[in-house]
């Protein structure tokens, strides 16, 4: 069973660039998540998508946008980088969009904005 | 607003010694309470989860509390160990979905 990944690990980008963000979900997973984490800080949620379909976002400007493919991959976009964008994104995957399901966690793609 | 804390300062305790962690909620009605333990530059890793109709809930070594009218969940880390030490993260989860709201995580040094 393949675990949680995500592309890339690292990144460094420029204010006012666009960036996308790449999650593969465990396998039998069709909920997706995606959460930012400022260092020091829990993570915060942006949205989620299940069955490819947005179901939910946190206090994300509409900047911060999403999409999932019929594999239950997943895409993070951000657009017009700020400076405070720099932090680590998580994407989790879980069986489905009920919360008494726990969720995997990938890595992260530690994102730095200059 | 929802307002989640977690003890900001880190815990330093003994191997050995149980290691008791709090999560403190406000504006909020949670279905389902989760703790989770983070490692540095990883993913945070599910550990538990408790209902809010569950008292107390038991996983090896790690015993968690939920209380919905004092709105604070207690995180238990018995006979700890240096591998123990990590930051452990609260999330409340509504019924209708499992979007997660976060605590700020504390941080557990286990000394030899």
């Amino acid at each position: 069973e393949t675990g949680v990944t995500q592309s890339p690990t690292h990144l460094i980008k420029t204010r006012g660039q666009q960036v996308t963000l790449r999650c593969s979900s465990q396998s039998g997973h069709n909920t997706v998540s995606w959460y930012q984490q400022a260092l020091g800080q829990g993570p915060q949620f942006i949205f989620q998508y299940y069955r490819e379909e947005e179901n939910g976002r946190g206090n994300f400007p509409p900047r911060f946008s999403g999409l999932q493919f019929p594999n239950y991959s997943s895409e993070l976009n951000v657009n017009a980088l700020e400076l405070d964008d720099s932090a680590l994104y998580l994407c989790a995957s879980s069986l489905s969009q009920d919360g008494i399901y726990e969720q995997y966690f990938g890595p992260g793609t530690r994102l730095t904005v200059t | 607003s929802q307002k989640i804390e977690q003890n900001s300062e880190a815990l330093n305790i003994q191997e050995g010694k149980t290691a008791t962690l709090t999560c403190n909620y406000t504006n909020y009605s949670p279905a389902y309470l989760q703790w989770y333990r983070q490692d540095p530059g990883r993913g945070p890793v599910f550990l538990l989860l408790i209902r809010e109709n569950e008292k107390e809930k038991r996983k090896e070594r790690l015993k968690v509390t939920f209380d919905t009218t004092l709105k604070q969940s207690l995180f238990h880390i018995t006979a700890s160990q240096p591998a123990d030490s990590a930051t452990y993260l609260c999330a409340l989860a509504g019924a209708a979905g499992n979007k997660l709201t976060f605590g700020g995580g504390t941080r557990v040094l286990v000394k030899p």
